[in-house]
């Protein structure tokens, strides 16, 4: 079983700050995802990002994917009350034959609560 | 388009009791899956399936079984309720990509089980 590990776990911070979250894994990702949960609904991809070293903006958010392809950043700038909600990174992985498993793996999930 | 649709969205079982949960996609993805959320652990897979009359066993699959009889369809069916699988529960489906495997979730059904 592949593990991600998804840090931190709680985050609650002031209007206007800074914050960035991470994912990790001892084995390198085909793929990996960051997907927003809130609550009572289903998670929705925010992003994709599939080659080491890329980087991806969304607004005020930020995405790198590490150039070994072993973790990922998701950075808010100025953070807004309106992103509060569960980020949840989540990974593909190569199989033994070399191709990617149509499986995600998942991490236990950040929640972020942006206080006005 | 209706996107990934679940039914029921709450339920309350007593243990032993049996009961499917219901998924539909109308974007022709070929693969589906299920998933169950609980508090600190993210999403584990339970079941997936990469086309009709294909299915596979994710990382927590015990105390369930899936059917892929069309491509719309993924059933979930709880075999003897336990306390343990109280949870939510979320389907999801996507293309069959080898990049990415992009994943679209339904609204998810809050199961407890007593």
């Amino acid at each position: 079983t592949q593990l991600l590990e998804q840090s931190p776990q709680f985050l609650s911070i002031q209007e206007g700050e800074n914050l960035t979250v991470y994912c990790n894994s001892s084995s390198v990702f085909s793929s990996l995802q960051w997907y927003r949960q809130e609550p009572g609904e289903g998670p929705v991809l925010l992003v994709t990002v599939v080659t080491g070293g890329e980087v991806k903006k969304l607004k005020r958010l930020t995405f790198q994917f590490g150039d070994a392809r072993k973790d990922s950043s998701l950075h808010i700038t100025a953070a807004q009350p309106g992103d509060t909600g569960l980020y949840l990174c989540a990974g593909t992985f190569f199989n033994a034959g070399g191709t990617s498993y149509g499986k995600l793996t998942f991490g236990q999930g950040t929640i972020l609560t942006v206080h006005p | 388009n209706a996107g990934v649709t679940q039914t029921p969205k709450f339920q309350v079982l007593k243990t032993g009791q049996s009961m499917t949960l219901q998924c539909a996609q109308d974007m022709n993805h070929e693969y589906m899956s299920w998933y169950r959320q609980d508090p600190g652990m993210g999403l584990r897979l339970i079941h997936y399936s990469v086309g009709a009359g294909i299915t596979d066993q994710g990382e927590v699959p015990n105390g369930y079984n899936v059917s892929r009889s069309t491509t719309e369809d993924f059933p979930l069916r709880l075999l003897s309720a336990a306390p343990s699988q109280t949870s939510v529960y979320f389907c999801a489906s996507s293309r069959l990509d080898r990049s990415s495997y992009e994943q679209y979730f339904g609204p998810g059904t809050r199961l407890t089980v007593t």
